[in-house]
């Protein structure tokens, strides 16, 4: 079946911009979680989703990331006046919390600040 | 001191030899803990995944978890070029919680 999809792969944004990024989990998973990537650094948890309940957000590194799941399925992490430190890799990770608590990634967004 | 401690490397070892990976963590109520394989400009993706202490094996890799010593090592035998990756590990203090990585071991395997 089809894995975790992101849009858009690469996003290039000027600094002061607006991004959102999009993650569309495996079919029925109940959980979803972004990281944040950088170069050469294993990825660091920012939020955390069962269905649509936020359940931890502790990861969020300020008040100008943002992220939803409406609807318990498709989620955004959204990003307000983007600065230079933002630029990495976003991580979407889905599960399904049941008996099993593997977590598979999607191909990540590419962020560049400039 | 980070949660999750890898050797950086890398970590060159000859075709069909045996890699040895560890990793130590150190939050004790550590419930479940994973590997991921990511190559090079790719996401992570799971190769192995363990809850109990002991040995688990999956084809050519082995995982081995000592939650006394919080201890977390990936063997991988008959080592291949193709598995020429960086190799992260993963806790996760609550099963289905958030994962905490260490920064990942590369690894290079010479043919």
């Amino acid at each position: 079946g089809a894995g975790v999809s992101q849009s858009p792969r690469y996003k290039v944004a000027k600094r002061g911009q607006d991004v959102a990024l999009r993650c569309d989990p495996i079919s029925g998973h109940v959980s979803l979680f972004w990281y944040q990537q950088a170069l050469g650094q294993g990825p660091e948890f920012l939020t955390y989703f069962q269905n649509e309940a936020q359940l931890d957000k502790s990861g969020l590194p300020s008040d100008r990331f943002f992220a939803e799941r409406p609807e318990g399925s498709v989620s955004t992490l959204k990003i307000q006046r983007t600065q230079q430190e933002d630029s990495a890799v976003y991580l979407c990770a889905s599960s399904t919390r049941q008996g099993r608590y593997e977590q598979y990634f999607g191909p990540g967004t590419r962020l560049t600040v400039t | 001191q980070k949660e999750v401690e890898q050797n950086s490397g890398p970590l060159s070892v000859p075709e069909g030899a045996i890699a040895s990976l560890n990793c130590t963590y150190s939050d004790r109520g550590s419930q479940s803990f994973f590997w991921y394989r990511q190559y090079s400009g790719k996401s992570p993706e799971l190769i192995m995944s363990i809850y109990s202490n002991g040995d688990k094996e999956d084809g050519r890799f082995t995982a081995q978890l000592n939650k006394a010593s919080q201890y977390v090592s990936l063997l991988i035998r008959d080592s291949q070029p193709s598995d020429s990756a960086t190799y992260l590990c993963a806790v996760a203090a609550e099963y289905g919680n958030k994962l905490v990585f260490g920064a990942g071991t590369i690894l290079r395997v010479k043919s």
